[in-house]
């Protein structure tokens, strides 16, 4: 069965520092994959999303760049955090073309201080 | 804007009643899926529906959409305290892009 692990679960940073969250997903090639972010109490914002290694779309100009390095690792990262990019960071795969469900990993707490 | 945007923004039921949750969409759509998320975890899939699907069922949930008024609603028959959480739609584009509503929090009350 496919399974997906992202980590941390939770993390605290300084303003300025870098950033990288990583996501695997397991059982499957392939995948489509995404980066969400979620601030508190509201809906989800697609950050990047990735058809194939290498392919990478950014949806939000933002402080944020993602990286798909191998087919089933997605990665998050920021050269300088700002305040800005606190919130709750999702990572989701589906079956490409993307007429089936999406299945979201854990999620990693970002807080900036 | 591409997102769904849902209807009502919090709901509070008691056990047994039904709740119904709507989205609205700005442009066509490949399709519209609901996903549930429990508090500070990740959201879990709930129904699919294609564009050229009128209704769905599945166990007590129940999702109808109409392409023409470009909305959709979920149903929850029965509700019970296990159901409550947020509740979002996700509308579909180039079969690729995912758009996410802000979600309707519910609450089913014991």
């Amino acid at each position: 069965s496919q399974t997906i692990h992202q980590w941390p679960a939770t993390l605290v940073q300084p303003v300025g520092s870098p950033l990288s969250l990583e996501c695997t997903v397991e059982g499957t090639s392939n995948p489509n994959l995404y980066w969400y972010r979620q601030a508190a109490g509201r809906g989800l914002q697609l950050l990047f999303y990735s058809v194939g290694i290498g392919q990478i779309s950014s949806e939000v100009p933002q402080n944020l760049s993602a990286s798909r390095p191998q087919d089933r690792q997605f990665i998050l990262s920021s050269k300088k955090l700002l305040l800005s990019d606190s919130g709750f960071y999702l990572c989701a795969w589906s079956v490409s073309p993307g007429d089936q469900p999406q299945h979201f990993g854990d999620g990693t707490r970002l807080s900036i201080l | 804007s591409q997102q769904g945007e849902e209807d009502p923004q919090a709901l509070s039921i008691q056990e047994g009643e039904n709740a119904t949750m709507n989205c609205s969409y700005k442009t066509s759509i490949n399709n519209l899926q609901w996903y549930r998320q429990n508090s500070g975890r990740g959201l879990v899939h709930l129904i699919l529906i294609r564009s050229n699907e009128r209704e769905k069922h599945s166990g007590r949930l129940r999702v109808t959409l109409d392409t023409s008024k470009k909305s959709s609603s979920l149903l929850i028959t029965a509700s019970r305290a296990a159901d409550t959480a947020s509740y979002f739609c996700a509308t579909v584009y180039n079969f690729n892009k995912f758009y996410f509503g802000s979600g309707t929090k519910l609450n089913v009350k014991p």
